[in-house]
């Protein structure tokens, strides 16, 4: 089976802009889990989506959203770019006994 | 206070060495996670724990219930082993909340 797949992998922004990030999970999976990861913060947990609901959500402000298509792939979007949100933005799906990680895509906000 | 807390935050040791990690959390849990990071940034899943312990090659994860703990081992360390450990529990259904990680570095 192929993994998670994230794209792009890298992105350089301006604030202001917005973005749009893509995740593939494994052929199967259904539930898409995305994550910040930060220096100063670590990781924290941005949403969860499941058979295209949103089951879960994290504290993040409402510039970021998402979505989730039939075919299990999610989008993130991220509006109004700030120098704050350069992170890592992973995703991941749900096993039966663990999750898998998709490679991130490294954003920068210039 | 952090719902997740590691220690220790920074760990180096020589190879060979038995390594443990330690994963304390103040919540109510129905899973726990242990994650490995490399350099670049991709994660892998090392295990997830209920209860109990489980192994895998070189890699023990013991979890405690009732104390809100988990440990992580790493017998005969090895250079490759150099990597960021995270420690992570399921709240509800997908929500991870994650410990800040420890780095470990092995020397050769």
């Amino acid at each position: 089976k192929a993994g998670v797949t994230q794209t792009p992998r890298y992105l350089i922004k301006t604030r202001g802009q917005q973005v749009t990030l893509s995740c593939s999970p494994i052929s199967g999976h259904r539930s898409v889990s995305w994550y910040q990861q930060t220096p100063g913060q670590g990781l924290q947990f941005l949403f969860e989506y499941f058979s295209e609901t949103q089951r879960n959500k994290g504290n993040f402000p409402g510039r970021f959203s998402g979505r989730q298509f039939s075919n299990s792939r999610s989008e993130m979007n991220v509006s109004t770019l700030e120098l704050g949100d350069s992170a890592l933005y992973l995703c991941a799906t749900k096993g039966e006994e663990t999750q898998y990680f998709g490679p991130g895509t490294r954003l920068l906000v210039l | 206070k952090n719902e997740v807390e590691q220690s220790p935050q920074n760990l180096t040791a020589q190879e060979g060495e038995f390594i443990t990690i330690n994963c304390s959390y103040s919540v109510g849990i129905s899973a726990l996670h242990w994650l490995q990071q490399h350099p670049g940034g991709g994660i892998v899943s090392l295990f997830m724990l209920s209860s109990g312990k489980k192994k895998h090659g070189r890699l023990i994860a013991t979890i405690n219930i009732q104390e809100k703990h988990s440990s992580l081992h790493i017998t005969a360390s090895h250079p490759r082993d150099s990597a960021v450990y995270i420690c992570a529990v399921h709240r509800g259904a997908q929500k991870l909340v994650f410990g800040q990680g420890t780095r470990l570095t092995i020397n050769p």
